[in-house]
């Protein structure tokens, strides 16, 4: 069976610190694609970031970056020098074939 | 247009009463997914369709819920005989074909709320 956890349910940082988010998943699938996307008070679904199962290359994308270890199966995400503007709902999600498996989300509040 | 479209954005219904909603995908995009979010969840998967062929469904996927995606282009969604436990923002997302940019795109989606 496919599960992503998301242990942290809300964090609130003040303006400029670093924040991490923890996804741990499971599967086991060995072939996988692993997501992190952005829910904005909004409400629409915003892609971040995808990795796929043999590439544990970590990725930086200006203030984001994300670590992803197989032999922890988790897939962490991390704010540095956090803005206002990263308040949202961050998920992560497992592909397997054609479906795809949401964690519950972590609610980042970045207090000014 | 450069989005996932749905439609309606609301819907309130009775219990009992039937509803349909409709997603219009990215146009180049082949695969069209649908999702329910309850609050404070994730999206939960539905079903998956390439092209018009519903590939894959969800054991969420009541007897009572179908769509359908005619000519591979928009897909509606139908909840026959609404109950409250309905209440959800119903997602739909579109992919291109499997290749270098495998993502979901999604929706603002339909929010429903049962009486």
């Amino acid at each position: 069976a496919q599960k992503v956890t998301q242990a942290q349910t809300e964090i609130s940082v003040v303006e400029k610190e670093d924040v991490t988010l923890d996804c741990v998943y499971e599967t086991r699938d060995t072939t996988y694609y692993l997501f992190w996307y952005k829910q904005p008070p909004s409400g629409e679904l915003v892609f971040l970031i995808r990795r796929n199962s043999f590439d544990e290359q970590n990725e930086i994308s200006g203030r984001y970056s994300w670590n992803f270890q197989k032999s922890t199966s988790s897939f962490n995400f991390t704010i540095t020098a956090s803005q206002v503007v990263d308040s949202a709902v961050y998920f992560c999600a497992l592909r397997v074939g054609n479906q795809f498996y949401f964690g519950t989300g972590t609610s980042l509040t970045v207090i000014p | 247009d450069t989005g996932v479209s749905q439609n309606p954005r609301h819907k309130i219904t009775k219990r009992g009463q039937n509803v349909t909603f409709r997603c219009d995908p990215i146009s180049e995009h082949n695969r069209l997914y649908w999702y329910r979010q309850t609050l404070g969840q994730g999206p939960e998967f539905l079903t998956y369709f390439q092209n018009e062929a519903q590939l894959e469904k969800s054991r969420l996927l009541s007897d009572r819920f179908s769509a359908e995606r005619p000519k591979g282009s928009f897909s509606t969604l139908e909840i026959q005989r609404t109950e409250q436990g309905d209440s959800a923002m119903y997602l739909c997302a579109s992919s291109p074909p499997r290749g270098s940019q495998e993502t979901q795109y999604f929706g603002p989606g339909t929010r429903l709320l049962v009486l």
